[in-house]
């Protein structure tokens, strides 16, 4: 059974640009959530989808968005991006996000230039 | 809010010693769950052990168990034989059990080295 893939594994982009981040869970997970992880802040949670919606948000700015669609794939979109945006971001699947384990893909390492 | 701390950003063992971390949590909740993750080089986050608050009997996966102390939010995870391949970051994690959609509150980490 394959696992959690994230694509692109690394990424460069400048200030002001936008970068969009994909996410295909384990077959089967509805649930997709999006972490954020710097050396900073740790690991910050951003949101999570279920069956296309948007169950829950962490607390980041509206540049940060995402959606999942019909397949559960999720992308997650950033905005006019920042300095402080480069960060390791990590996605996560499961069953139904609660109860179930969470599996994690390897991450984008986004660097913003 | 829930916070989750560990106080040793590093650590060092040697193999086939015992290591123990620690993991302290604030949370008013009553119902919730605990974690420990391990993160390799590789950056995949993968799960150790989990522990169900309201389970009084305390976690154990092979070489993992952890000692969980509801009354003093207290979670640390003993790694026993350790091996060099259990190098890693170690996060705590804690998540409600209220039902829909949760997310994880994770520590800053440690970062274990295992030495030959």
């Amino acid at each position: 059974k394959a696992g959690v893939t994230q694509t692109p594994r690394y990424l460069i982009k400048t200030r002001g640009q936008q970068v969009t981040l994909s996410c295909s869970p384990i077959s089967g997970h509805r649930s997709v959530s999006w972490y954020q992880q710097t050396p900073g802040q740790g690991l910050q949670f951003l949101f999570e989808y279920f069956s296309e919606t948007q169950r829950n948000k962490g607390n980041f700015p509206g540049r940060f968005s995402g959606r999942q669609f019909s397949n559960s794939r999720s992308e997650m979109n950033v905005s006019t991006l920042e300095l402080g945006d480069s960060a390791l971001y990590l996605c996560a699947s499961s069953l139904d996000g609660m109860v179930e384990k969470l599996f994690f893909g390897s991450g984008t390492q986004l660097s913003v230039l | 809010a829930q916070t989750v701390t560990q106080s040793q950003p590093e650590m060092s063992v040697q193999e086939a010693e015992t290591v123990t971390l620690s993991c302290t949590y604030d949370t008013s909740e009553n119902n919730y769950y605990l974690f420990w993750y391990k993160q390799p080089p590789s950056r995949q986050m993968i799960l150790v052990i989990r522990q169900e608050a309201y389970k009084q009997q305390n976690a154990t996966e092979n070489r993992f168990s952890v000692n969980f102390q509801k009354a003093a939010k207290s979670f640390s995870l003993k790694i026993s034989d350790s091996q060099l391949g259990d190098t890693a970051m170690y996060f705590c994690a804690f998540m409600r059990a209220q039902g829909g959609s949760e997310k994880l509150v994770f520590g800053k980490g440690t970062k274990l080295t295992v030495n030959p």
